[in-house]
């Protein structure tokens, strides 16, 4: 059983193009993190949300948490392809405990 | 510091042997943690430390696999009588008691 359902697992679009990945889960986290994760390389964090509605920008990417701590989006304006990637969604119910992922979004963005 | 660091990045092994991987972490991190990886999917936990104690150890993790701490620093992750579904990526990550995580690059098992 995934706990943390991500969607699409898929998505190739072209350069200058918007998306969103969707991060989803019956259950309640404490907190939501998202990681890059390129080919034979270990995850990178990008942000960790931690308060229900919390909005975070990073440059073209916003992350946003769920109002009931469930759920969570990320999306990219103005994709490029250095955005290239798996996007990871991670839940963790107490701090510094283990992370629960998602099973990846898989972005590839065309010049 | 450089980051998480494991060895080996690679490693290929017969079916049926014992292998062993390091994680040297952040050095001001306590906690430090060991997740598998297999394609097309999410990491997945396997067991972490804070400093020297192992605190959770996933119950999917069968008795072949062992993982130690001696000294509150590096760790070795140890898979006896390897099966070819132990092949996969195994991450290494490690953080100080916040949010995030620092990973390693990981070490690639192939059995065969």
């Amino acid at each position: 059983t995934q706990l943390l359902e991500q969607s699409p697992q898929f998505l190739s679009i072209q350069e200058g193009e918007n998306l969103t990945v969707y991060c989803n889960s019956s259950s309640v986290f404490s907190s939501l993190q998202w990681y890059r994760q390129e080919p034979g390389e270990g995850p990178v964090l990008l942000v960790t949300v931690v308060t229900g509605g919390e909005v975070k920008k990073l440059k073209r990417l916003t992350f946003q948490f769920g109002d009931a701590r469930k759920d969570s989006s990320l999306h990219i304006t103005a994709a490029q392809p250095g955005d290239t990637g798996l996007y990871l969604c991670a839940g963790g119910r107490n701090q510094g405990g283990k992370l629960i992922f998602g099973q990846g979004t898989e972005l590839s963005v065309k010049p | 510091d450089t980051g998480v660091s494991q060895n080996p990045r690679h490693k290929i092994t017969k079916r049926g042997q014992n292998v062993t991987f390091r994680c040297d972490p952040i050095s001001e991190h306590n906690r430090l943690y060991w997740y598998r990886q297999t394609l097309g999917q999410g990491p997945e936990f396997l067991t972490y430390f804070q400093n020297e104690a192992q605190l959770e150890k996933s119950r999917l993790l069968s008795d072949r696999f062992s993982a130690e701490r001696p000294k509150g620093s590096f760790s070795t992750l140890e898979i006896q009588r390897t099966e070819q579904g132990d092949s996969a990526m195994y991450l290494c990550a490690s953080s100080t008691l916040d949010y995030g995580y620092t990973f390693g690059s990981g070490t690639r098992l192939t059995v065969v």
